[in-house]
């Protein structure tokens, strides 16, 4: 079956833009997470989704959003873009809300310059 | 609020040497999981550990789960070159307001022939 598909591989974005990030969770997986990568603090918590609602939201500011849609698929939306927010931005979906694994997505390499 | 410790932060060994990676938190937690990432990749999910004081075993990785639920350890007996990689513990946040798992820092494997 199909993993978990991420677009874009990879962006490039000036400080002050915004921009959206797409997941595409297993087929037949409600559960989805992002999770920002970075060296320096790791992995770190974002949101979790599950059937459409938020259940969840890490420490992050409200620059970060997301949204869920009736077909499981999943985007992140981060506005105003700062020189910080260069990452690896993760999705992972799991069909019973993180019970028994994630299956993580290839990531999104997002550049702010 | 919860954090999940990982301990060494690297660790480089010659191959066919043993390796140990320990995972405290600072509450219980009602399961660990253990993840993988090779260099480049993403986090791929290896085992979840949810019973106290558990142990299993996927054939030269062996992980154990504390009595008290706050801390778990992964060993690799006889390390290979394909065991190269980052080996993060998960803990759940609040399985009843929302599943989030806190990553760990990550322990970095480095492995010479």
């Amino acid at each position: 079956k199909a993993g978990v598909t991420q677009t874009p591989r990879y962006l490039i974005k000036t400080r002050g833009q915004q921009v959206t990030l797409s997941c595409s969770p297993i087929s037949g997986h409600r559960s989805v997470s992002w999770y920002q990568q970075t060296p320096g603090q790791g992995l770190q918590f974002l949101f979790e989704y599950f059937s459409e609602t938020q259940r969840n939201k890490g420490n992050f500011p409200g620059r970060f959003s997301g949204r869920q849609f009736s077909n499981s698929r999943s985007e992140m939306n981060v506005s105003t873009l700062e020189l910080g927010d260069s990452a690896l931005y993760l999705c992972a979906s799991s069909l019973d809300q993180g019970w028994n694994g994630y299956t993580f997505g290839s990531g999104t390499r997002l550049t702010v310059v | 609020g919860q954090q999940v410790m990982q301990i060494p932060q690297y660790q480089h060994v010659q191959e066919g040497e043993d390796f140990t990676t320990y995972c405290n938190s600072s509450t219980t937690l009602s399961n660990i999981q253990w993840y993988k990432q090779r260099p480049g990749g993403h986090p791929v999910f290896l085992i979840q550990l949810v019973k106290s004081g558990e142990v299993k075993k996927q054939k030269r990785l062996t992980f154990q789960f504390g009595e008290a639920k706050k801390n778990s350890s992964l060993h690799i007996t006889a390390t290979q070159t394909t065991d190269v990689g980052t080996y993060f513990c998960a803990g759940d946040k609040d399985v009843n307001s929302g599943y989030a798992l806190n990553f760990g820092k990550g322990t970095s494997l480095l492995v010479t022939p």
